[in-house]
């Protein structure tokens, strides 16, 4: 059961490139989220899902796009890197339903540096 | 909004020893959930310990226990016979009912010693 599998693990950019973090879940989960943390902090929201076709912004939205197409896959896309975007990303997953929210499931993370 | 404060940067305990961590969060909702994770060097976000705020009783997990106070607005973690392995990053977390927010604190490195 591989869970929430985020790759790459590791990328480093330059200023103004783009790219999209990938993530997949196996657990058919209707709700996936994407964070950013930053060095000594916690986790912050990015954006997340409730389910195929449906996405909404989080707490720190600005600089990030997202799409999801299917239930499993839940990618980031970053148009234009900024340095302040340097940071590590962590998608999780997880199930809800009229019984409640069960806990999320995180990915690895994928460490993204900005230069 | 909801805010979750863990005002310990940092704990030492000695190996057997117990040590609680300090969480307080503010919201203005009734039912709602809370977590204790725990990220080790390894980066893993690892879920420790959950609790629904609908629930009185407090959650337990093995050496890990929660005190949560509702009305206090307080949720802390006590590990007992603490192990080499518990040295981590831990962060008290809140989720909303809806699953649609999930705010973490700033964390509390603890430090495990033999």
């Amino acid at each position: 059961n591989a869970g929430v599998t985020q790759t790459p693990k590791f990328r480093i950019l330059k200023i103004g490139q783009s790219m999209t973090l990938q993530c997949t879940q196996d657990m058919n989960h209707n709700y996936m989220y994407w964070y950013r943390q930053d060095p000594g902090m916690g986790l912050k929201l990015i954006y997340y899902s409730v389910g195929a076709g449906i996405t909404d912004k989080g707490e720190v939205p600005n600089g990030y796009n997202v799409s999801r197409s299917t239930t499993e896959d839940f990618p980031l896309r970053l148009e234009l890197a900024a340095p302040s975007q340097t940071s590590v990303y962590f998608c999780a997953s997880s199930w809800l339903d009229g019984k409640g929210n069960q806990p999320q499931h995180f990915g690895d993370g994928t460490r993204l540096s900005i230069l | 909004a909801q805010t979750v404060t863990q005002s310990q940067p940092e704990m030492s305990v000695q190996e057997a020893e117990t040590v609680t961590l300090s969480c307080t969060y503010d919201t203005s909702e009734n039912n709602y959930y809370l977590f204790w994770y725990k990220q080790p060097p390894s980066r893993q976000m690892i879920l420790v310990i959950r609790q629904e705020a609908y629930k009185q009783q407090n959650a337990t997990e093995n050496r890990f226990s929660v005190n949560f106070q509702k009305a206090a607005k307080s949720f802390s973690l006590k590990i007992s016979d603490s192990q080499l392995g518990d040295t981590a990053m831990y962060f008290c977390a809140f989720m909303n009912q809806a699953g649609t927010a999930l705010i973490f604190g700033k964390g509390t490195t603890l430090s495990v010693s033999s």
